[in-house]
């Protein structure tokens, strides 16, 4: 149980151009999912936090102009990266919280995006 | 502020001998969590462990064992007889249990090759 779907897998796409990432939780509702970047070789960097219903919670140094999250539903939450460019390329992971009752449990993990922008 | 610090880099071995991924991190909070996961070269990653401070018990799973020290702040991470396929990037993370967005914070990773 307690699987995140993440979609596209692997994307390429034109300077300037925007791009859609999906994250959805298949077997449970997520009310707080969490966004990472990871560059090459390095660690998984926290980007923002959205809670469903909710505005997203960016972490310091995050564009939230130029990242876009929306977490409308209990199991779908979407990142956007606006007017890409080429230093946006890297590899992208949502994340959802999961909870036995009122205890964390543990967190569950998409299998990644990687972003080209060419 | 929670911290995470995995201060090997990288790590080679040869196969069958065992090698040790070292943790060390910080907290205010008495109540948290600690979590070592797997990253291949695919990218996905693969959860090990989760261990909450209340529990130091070491624990084995298979090849693979885990020390939690809190005297030192440590969530050590043992390979036994090593092979191949174990190589990946090791993270160990952790989490602060208040509840609120319980944010994971991970550690620099570690790269593993174990050497045919």
């Amino acid at each position: 149980g307690a699987v995140v779907s993440q979609h596209p897998s692997r994307v390429i796409c034109k300077s300037g151009t925007s791009v859609k990432i999906e994250c959805r939780s298949l077997d449970f509702q997520a009310t707080t999912m969490f966004w990472y970047r990871q560059f090459p070789k390095k660690s998984l960097m926290l980007m923002a936090t959205s809670n469903e219903g909710s505005k997203a919670t960016y972490e310091q140094g995050v564009e939230k102009d130029k990242f876009l999250i929306n977490h409308a539903s209990l199991t779908l939450s979407t990142l956007t990266v606006t007017s890409a460019h080429p230093e946006d390329s890297s590899f992208y992971i949502c994340s959802a919280r999961v909870r036995a009752g009122a205890r964390l449990y543990g967190y569950t993990f998409g299998s990644g995006t990687r972003l080209t922008v060419v | 502020a929670q911290k995470v610090t995995q201060a090997q880099t990288e790590i080679s071995v040869v196969e069958k001998e065992d090698v040790t991924l070292d943790c060390v991190y910080e907290t205010r909070d008495t109540t948290y969590y600690l979590f070592w996961y797997k990253q291949p070269p695919s990218g996905e990653l693969v959860f090990l462990i989760r261990r909450n401070s209340f529990d130091e018990q070491n624990e084995i799973s298979g090849r693979y064992s885990w020390n939690f020290q809190k005297s030192t702040s440590s969530f050590n991470f043992t390979i036994t007889a090593s092979q191949v396929v174990d190589s990946a990037v090791y993270f160990c993370a952790l989490s602060e249990a208040g509840f609120g967005n319980e944010k994971l914070t991970f550690g620099t990773g570690t790269r593993l090759t174990i050497i045919p």
